[in-house]
């Protein structure tokens, strides 16, 4: 199936300080990739939607401002969380729309996810 | 109400045994239906991707689809311990960007 890279896998930073965690699909362009948020033992929280070449759409209640959002090529993807916070520490997926040879639809393949713990 | 119901468990089988995951929604114009299985502090791992009711067979997986019942399931044969994970159902309305409405996930342990 396509591949989807994250990196960093984990990182820690100081409170206050901002992270950056990039999101690549390798062996396939994709026009749309998704940011989540996932809680332990809870399933994913769809943040925002990363459009290439415009502004990324969030979900409600999620703040722009605080989790900035860039799809600047058709294979990359950054989310920067500004600012951090401890109760910022979570695991971040992202996840990329490719087409499916055969279907008339297209499905979606998930990063690895990055491990935010902010001290 | 959720818009996609899952049964949370843990659902504990013995080695060898098929491996029953379910899932309900509400909403009649989810369009596609997937599966995927997430281990312990790793991505989502696509399973199976299906959009039209029926069965869909893929080696020890088989995803099945009742569009009128609004009820998606997943069988795994021959379970392994390798198994044990955490199973999401998922859905999407086409046009809704590919937007995956999750469910909750279940929790597989399957025991040597």
């Amino acid at each position: 199936g396509a591949v989807v890279s994250q990196h960093p896998s984990r990182v820690i930073c100081k409170s206050g300080t901002s992270v950056k965690i990039e999101c690549r699909s390798l062996d396939f362009q994709a026009t749309t990739m998704f940011w989540y948020r996932q809680f332990p033992k809870q399933s994913l929280m769809l943040m925002a939607t990363s459009n290439e070449g415009s502004k990324a759409t969030y979900e409600q209640g999620v703040e722009k401002d605080k989790f900035l959002i860039n799809h600047a090529s058709l294979t990359l993807s950054t989310l920067t969380v500004t600012s951090a916070h401890p109760e910022d520490s979570s695991f971040y997926i992202c996840s990329a729309r490719a087409q499916v040879r055969g279907d008339s639809g297209n499905t979606i393949y998930f990063g690895e996810g990055s491990w935010l713990t902010v001290v | 109400q959720k818009e996609v119901e899952q049964d949370p468990g843990p659902l504990s089988v013995p080695e060898g045994a098929i491996v029953s995951l379910n899932c309900t929604y509400s909403n009649s114009a989810f369009q596609y239906f997937m599966w995927y299985r997430q281990y312990s502090r790793k991505g989502p791992e696509l399973l199976m991707y299906t959009y039209s009711s029926g069965n869909k067979e893929d080696g020890r997986f088989t995803a099945q689809v009742d569009k009128s019942s609004k009820y998606i399931s997943l069988f795994i044969r021959d379970s392994q311990p390798s198994d044990s994970a955490t199973y999401l159902c998922a859905t999407t309305l086409k046009a809704a960007g590919n937007k995956l409405t999750f469910g909750g996930g279940t929790r597989v342990l399957v025991k040597p």
